[in-house]
């Protein structure tokens, strides 16, 4: 089955700072990798996704970029503000014709004002 | 829509009594997965139904767990006997069928809060 590793397991950045969270996936056959967003008592929910046949997607101020040769993905955040302090996770599917994700161990991202 | 709706929010129980969570899934949605956080594992697959079958339930503990989907718009998890090791949040959500053979969105619920005494 499909093992994702999430690095790093916090980060803490100045409000206006980047941040990069990064995954490496084991399953070559995994095709699409979504990040989810996970603030305090809710559930998981998507906020980016990028499907193989792409390198980069951007949707404003966060971004995914994805090596299928070296088996990595990241997200990457700019011009950090305090409500984006929350867990995200990522996620690789694994073989194709399994529907269900296997995610990362998540980072709590801290976002200082 | 209202979302993926689960209950209860929080259930505190004793070791040995059975425990029952409760999802309803999204309007047209045709798959739903059972999923169980701890700080320890993370989020973890239990299990997950295609059209009200369940495809994949690998991830199920052992066999004090057991999951059914009697119909499109309601599936159960039932823990029997439960245990302190089964603490945790479990998550239910529900996605529609994409094209070809990439997953769609999971859309989840605010899980339920189970506490084994």
């Amino acid at each position: 089955g499909e093992n994702v590793e999430q690095h790093p397991s916090t980060l803490s950045v100045q409000e206006g700072d980047s941040a990069v969270i990064k995954c490496t996936y084991s399953d070559s056959a995994s095709n699409y990798f979504p990040w989810y967003k996970q603030e305090l008592g809710k559930g998981p929910q998507l906020i980016i996704d990028i499907r193989s046949n792409v390198g980069e997607k951007k949707d404003q101020r966060i971004a995914v970029t994805l090596n299928k040769t070296a088996k990595h993905f990241s997200l990457h955040i700019t011009e950090t503000q305090p409500e984006d302090s929350a867990v995200y996770f990522c996620a690789a599917p694994g073989d194709t014709g399994r529907r269900a994700l296997t995610f990362g161990s998540g980072t709590r991202l801290q976002v200082q004002p | 829509d209202a979302g993926v709706i689960q209950s209860p929010r929080h259930e505190v129980t004793e070791m040995g009594q059975e425990v029952t969570l409760r999802c309803k899934p999204i309007s047209g949605h045709d798959y739903l997965f059972w999923y169980r956080q701890t700080m320890m594992r993370g989020l973890e697959l239990l299990i997950y139904f295609n059209n009200n079958v369940p495809i994949d339930d690998s991830g199920m503990p052992e066999d004090r767990f057991s999951a059914k989907m009697p119909n499109a718009s309601f599936s159960t998890l039932k823990i029997q006997p439960s245990e302190p090791r089964d603490s945790a949040v479990y998550f239910c959500a529900s996605s529609f069928r994409s094209s070809g053979r990439v997953t769609g969105e999971l859309f989840f619920g605010e899980g339920s809060r189970l506490t084994v005494l």
